[in-house]
Order: C-alpha cells, then sequence, then structure tokens
C-alpha cells in the first residue's frame, strides 16, 4: 500500500527566504508526482506535475524534483512572500488515476 | 474554461439522514474521481468513475455511492451520514494519464 509522508508539518519563515519542502512516498512504483497548494477551507490548485521520467519540473519561482528510487520529491519555493502561505501537498499516482495523498506542510511566510 | 465545479458549496444535514453532492467535470475531462478531506488531513480517494461506471473504490463503506453521467457530470451520494463524515468533499477531473484538477469542494456538516 502506498504511503505518502511529508516533512516539515509546519513551517513559518520571514518573507524572502528560499525554502524547500519533502515528500516521501514508500511504493517506487509510480506514474506521476504532483504538487498542489490549499487555502484554508478551498480547493485544491495545481502546481506542479512531474512524470515519472521526469527529474525536475519548474514553474516560475517554484521547482519540483523527484527521485523514484530513492521515493523522493522536493518543492523549493525561492524568494518566498506572504502570498505563499498556504498547506502544499504532494499526491502521487501509481498508474491509475487515484491519487495518495500526504497530509500536507502548512507554510506561514512572516512580511 | 470554467474549469471543476462543485455544487453546493456548503451543506448542513442531520445524522442519519441522505445528501448527494454535484461536479461538473473541467472541458473535455472524462474522469471524475472523488476525494475526502477531514480538517488537517490530506484527501482520501472515494472512488472514481469512467464511462459511467465506477472504475475503482477506496477504502470507504457502501454508504459512499456515486454516479456518472454520459456528459461526465457525476454525483457523490452518501446515506445514513455519521457525524463523522463531516469534511471537506473534493472532485477532480482528468484526461487519460494527466494532471488533476480539482473543484473548491464542498463542506459537509453533520450535526
Amino acid at each position: 500500500k502506498q504511503e505518502v509522508t511529508q516533512i516539515p508539518a509546519a513551517l513559518s519563515v520571514p518573507e524572502g527566504e528560499n525554502l524547500v519542502l519533502n515528500c516521501s512516498f514508500t511504493d517506487s512504483a509510480i506514474y506521476n508526482l504532483q504538487w498542489f497548494r490549499q487555502d484554508p477551507g478551498k480547493g485544491l490548485t495545481s502546481l506542479l506535475l512531474i512524470q515519472s521520467s521526469q527529474r525536475e519540473q519548474t514553474s516560475g519561482r517554484l521547482n519540483a524534483s523527484l527521485d523514484k528510487s530513492s521515493g523522493r520529491s522536493t518543492l523549493y519555493i525561492a524568494a518566498s512572500q506572504p502570498g505563499d502561505s498556504a498547506t502544499y501537498l504532494c499526491a502521487v499516482d501509481t498508474g491509475r488515476r487515484a491519487l495518495t495523498f500526504g497530509s500536507g506542510t502548512r507554510l506561514q511566510v512572516q512580511p | 474554461d470554467a474549469g471543476v465545479t462543485q455544487s453546493p458549496t456548503h451543506l448542513i444535514k442531520t445524522r442519519g439522514q441522505q445528501v448527494t453532492l454535484r461536479c461538473s467535470p473541467k472541458s473535455g475531462h472524462d474522469t471524475v474521481s472523488w476525494y475526502q478531506q477531514a480538517l488537517g488531513q490530506g484527501p482520501q480517494f472515494i472512488f472514481q468513475y469512467y464511462e459511467e461506471e465506477e472504475r475503482q473504490r477506496g477504502n470507504f463503506p457502501d454508504r459512499f455511492s456515486g454516479h456518472q453521467f454520459p456528459n461526465y457530470s457525476s454525483e457523490l451520494n452518501v446515506n445514513a451520514l455519521l457525524l463523522g463524515d463531516s469534511a471537506l468533499y473534493l472532485c477532480a477531473s482528468s484526461l487519460a494519464i494527466s494532471e488533476a484538477f480539482f473543484g473548491q469542494g464542498t463542506r459537509l456538516t453533520v450535526v
């Protein structure tokens, strides 16, 4: 059974810092990995999708990497801003389009 | 493109009642998945519909059922509501092995 873990559970940083969020998964036979952002009480916004054959994806100040063999992914956020405050979730797809999620990292960026 | 739309936004039901939640997928998407998200947790997969059939199911009791219509929209039905069914219910749509897009969710409160 696939299990996804995200560390840390919560993170508070001053504005302008670069930060890394971690995601690990137990079964390396994944099809893709997706990072989402969730604002309180809201739905999920897709940030980056990494296919299993890819090593990383970039979008603006966000960069996500994937190491399938070690079961790890990281989300790097450059020059953090207060508007980045949210919960960040990673999810893996084992090829059946049913996503398995971690519990998320709650990020607070202090102005 | 309106993206994934869910209705209603909020709902309050009494224990033992039945509820129906609705989802319209992103234009062109043929697969709809439903997730339950308890407070402070990551979403949990309930089931997935493709070509009007339930294709896979997570670890949820038979009280949870669904339907997909020819236009790919979907309903989630929950019978005999329990207090523990209170959660944010999320609908996601996708096409083939592609990025999943989520709606804003329906907040269900069972009293």
